[in-house]
């Protein structure tokens, strides 16, 4: 079975201030990694992918994630945050079969001006 | 861009009442799922759809069905509501195959409180 963890429900930190939200997985079989994100009173958005190849991948709105095999963890940092980077962030897993995906509990960002 | 429309975005219900939460998506997509989110636990899957008529349960279906009589429309429904079921619904669609390179698109929500 797939699994996700989520370790930290919430994280505040200063306005442009480097931002880590941690994710570790857990499966038995090759992985498929996923960083979504649900701005207030909305649905949640995809923010950035892991499919295979470089273990470091960018996304949307200058996010990046480091896939790590070794440690099971995929966390998603940010150099500098804003504002409207306050949301909460999902991560999520997809071991093959049904085209669909296992999600973390989710941290909530929030960003302190 | 992709749009998926969940017809209501705040709902009241009264314990033992038939609940219908409807979804629907215009692009096309063969695949559509109903979440459940709920502060601490996530989002959990109750029900998914990979074609017209086709149902596959989630991880929570219990208490739920689903109706998929048409491509772009999924219903959840409750057959008799109880306060544990007071949440955040969320449907979502993706294309069939692309959801490791796409990822699904989600409706806003529909926040149901029963009572």
């Amino acid at each position: 079975a797939q699994s996700v963890t989520q370790l930290d429900s919430q994280v505040p930190v200063f306005e442009e201030a480097p931002v880590e939200l941690r994710c570790n997985y857990s499966s038995s079989v090759s992985v498929y990694l996923f960083w979504y994100v649900q701005y207030p009173n909305q649905g949640l958005q995809l923010l950035l992918k892991y499919l295979s190849g470089s273990t470091l991948v960018k996304g949307i709105n200058g996010f990046e994630a480091e896939f790590n095999k070794s440690q099971t963890s995929f966390h998603l940092r940010k150099p500098s945050v804003h504002i409207s980077d306050t949301a909460e962030y999902f991560c999520a897993v997809d071991s093959g079969g049904y085209q669909k995906v296992t999600f973390g509990t989710g941290t909530k960002l929030q960003v302190i001006p | 861009d992709v749009k998926v429309t969940q017809s209501s975005r705040y709902l009241v219900k009264r314990t033992g009442e038939k609940v219908f939460l409807e979804c629907v998506q215009d692009m096309d997509h063969e695949n559509m799922f109903w979440y459940r989110q709920d502060p601490g636990l996530g989002l959990r899957l109750i029900y998914f759809s990979y074609d017209v008529k086709m149902k596959e349960k989630g991880d929570i279906p219990e208490g739920y069905s689903v109706s998929r009589e048409k491509k772009e429309r999924f219903s959840l429904i409750l057959e008799s509501a109880s306060t544990n079921q007071t949440s955040m619904y969320l449907c979502a669609s993706s294309l069939a195959g692309t959801i490791r390179n796409y990822g699904y698109t989600f409706g806003s929500g529909t926040r149901l409180t029963v009572v």
